[in-house]
């Protein structure tokens, strides 16, 4: 069993359209996590980080539950050009160390 | 500014040759990982320098994989007699490490890869 667990979808959405992503986690002493982004053939890019109150970025809402041990990643209003690889990270130290990738979730929005 | 840069970006290499993967990180950054992509999966990691200081390598995968940084600014993964199961994508990734107790964890930028193929 992965350390960290994904959907790998994948997920064909129409434009408009609200998505979610879900990961678990099985480290339960995990102390950061993010939603990264990963185009075809490209490096994955930090989307946005994870925090326990639950946290918002214009379209994007990502939601920590540690007691369960899961993450969400809620797409609002889908654009084509969120079509990517969504990428749930998790890490054992707020500040230093390895980060722990999910095999990721493919979201491909259609017009 | 400049972003992290690796070379070559594409490597073949016939089996049992030796490569030699290079990463430039950020400017200034002190942490300087190494992830290894196989094909639809996640980047597993293998392992992170503080400045010059390796401090793990419990993500190489044999004995084969050896990665220095001896300055602590750039970073070379050596791969030695190459098989066909290290065919993936070589990520670097470097980060300035946030503050104690800061609530916005550090952030790791990645380069661009280098897409290592054994024959």
């Amino acid at each position: 069993r992965k350390e960290v667990e994904q959907d790998p979808g994948p997920f064909n959405v129409p434009e408009g359209a609200t998505v979610a992503f879900n990961c678990t986690y099985s480290n339960s002493a995990s102390q950061s996590f993010f939603w990264y982004r990963q185009d075809c053939r490209k490096e994955p890019k930090l989307l946005m980080s994870v925090y326990s109150s639950g946290n918002e970025d214009g379209r994007f809402t990502a939601q920590l539950n540690r007691a369960s041990q899961y993450i969400s990643l809620l797409i609002r209003d889908s654009k084509l050009s969120d079509s990517a690889t969504y990428l749930c990270v998790v890490r054992a130290l707020t500040n230093a160390g390895k980060s722990t990738f999910g095999d990721g979730t493919t979201l491909t929005v259609k017009p | 500014g400049a972003g992290v840069s690796q070379s070559p970006r594409y490597k073949v290499a016939k089996r049992g040759q030796d490569v030699a993967l290079r990463c430039d990180p950020i400017s200034g950054h002190v942490s300087l990982f190494w992830y290894q992509q196989a094909l639809g999966q996640g980047p597993e990691f293998l392992t992170y320098f503080q400045n010059e200081a390796q401090l793990d390598k419990s993500g190489l995968p044999s004995d084969r994989f050896f990665a220095e940084r001896p300055e602590g600014s750039v970073s070379t993964l050596k791969i030695q007699r190459t098989q066909q199961e290290d065919s993936a994508v070589y990520l670097c990734a470097s980060s300035f490490p946030g503050l104690a107790g800061a609530r916005s964890p550090e952030t790791q930028y990645f380069g661009p890869g280098t897409r290592l193929l054994v024959l």
